[in-house]
């Protein structure tokens, strides 16, 4: 049974591009959440949403940054434009239900920006 | 707000020898508690959780016990492998409040040798 599928696996970009991040979450699963990880942050939850629906978005960490969820199968992560500091592994997870506690993670996507 | 301390690592430890990571939480509610664990290069996996007072999780010869009297969650293992060099997070999530939303420790990684 596949898992949460991120793509790219790897990302390398100029600063001031546009970088997009996508995520398929486990099938069946009603929830969603996009996490950044950095040495010095940690692993910071920047959005999450439920049934398609943007739930809570105050770790976006400013207007550069946007979410969708246009469907349950498809969610994408996109900075514009994209700057040095936001080089991070970014994850995507799924929960099965906005109650159900465990949330499954993908591999992550490692983005440097230059 | 609610917020997860970890011990700081690496911890380096020899194959066979004991494991404690120390995990204290403060939460206004009534949190369920969690240690993920990540494997060089993947995503965050759900190693164990408590859900009340003197639950105790278990995994993988590893356990946790829920402290509310001391508010921790330390993991503990027996005898640790070389296989479970990786980097381990506590997380809580609230019971009340809205939703799914973790919050996790720094993260404390876990080096075992020959």
């Amino acid at each position: 049974d596949a898992g949460v599928i991120q793509s790219p696996r790897h990302e390398v970009t100029e600063m001031g591009q546009e970088v997009t991040l996508r995520c398929k979450p486990i099938s069946g699963h009603n929830s969603l959440f996009w996490y950044r990880q950095t040495m010095m942050r940690g692993l910071e939850l920047l959005i999450y949403f439920n049934n398609n629906v943007p739930i809570d978005d105050s770790g976006m960490p400013e207007d550069r940054f946007s979410a969708k969820m246009p469907n349950a199968s498809f969610s994408t992560l996109k900075i514009q434009p994209s700057e040095p500091r936001d080089s991070a592994v970014y994850f995507c997870a799924s929960s099965l239900s906005f109650s159900q506690e465990t949330q499954y993670f993908g591999p992550g996507t490692r983005l440097l920006v230059l | 707000g609610d917020s997860v301390t970890q011990m700081e690592g690496p911890v380096t430890l020899s194959e066979e020898a004991f494991l404690t990571i120390n995990c204290t939480y403060t939460a206004t509610g009534y949190p369920s508690l969690f240690w993920y664990v990540q494997y060089p290069g993947e995503g965050l996996q759900l190693l164990l959780k408590a859900t009340k007072a003197d639950d105790k999780g278990s995994n993988k010869g590893f356990e946790a016990t829920y402290r509310k009297e001391t508010t921790s969650f330390h993991l503990e293992k027996g005898s640790v492998q070389v296989s479970d060099s990786a980097v381990y997070f506590c997380a809580l999530r609230e019971l009340t409040g809205g939703g799914n939303k973790l919050t996790f420790g720094t993260g404390t990684q876990l080096k075992v040798e020959l």
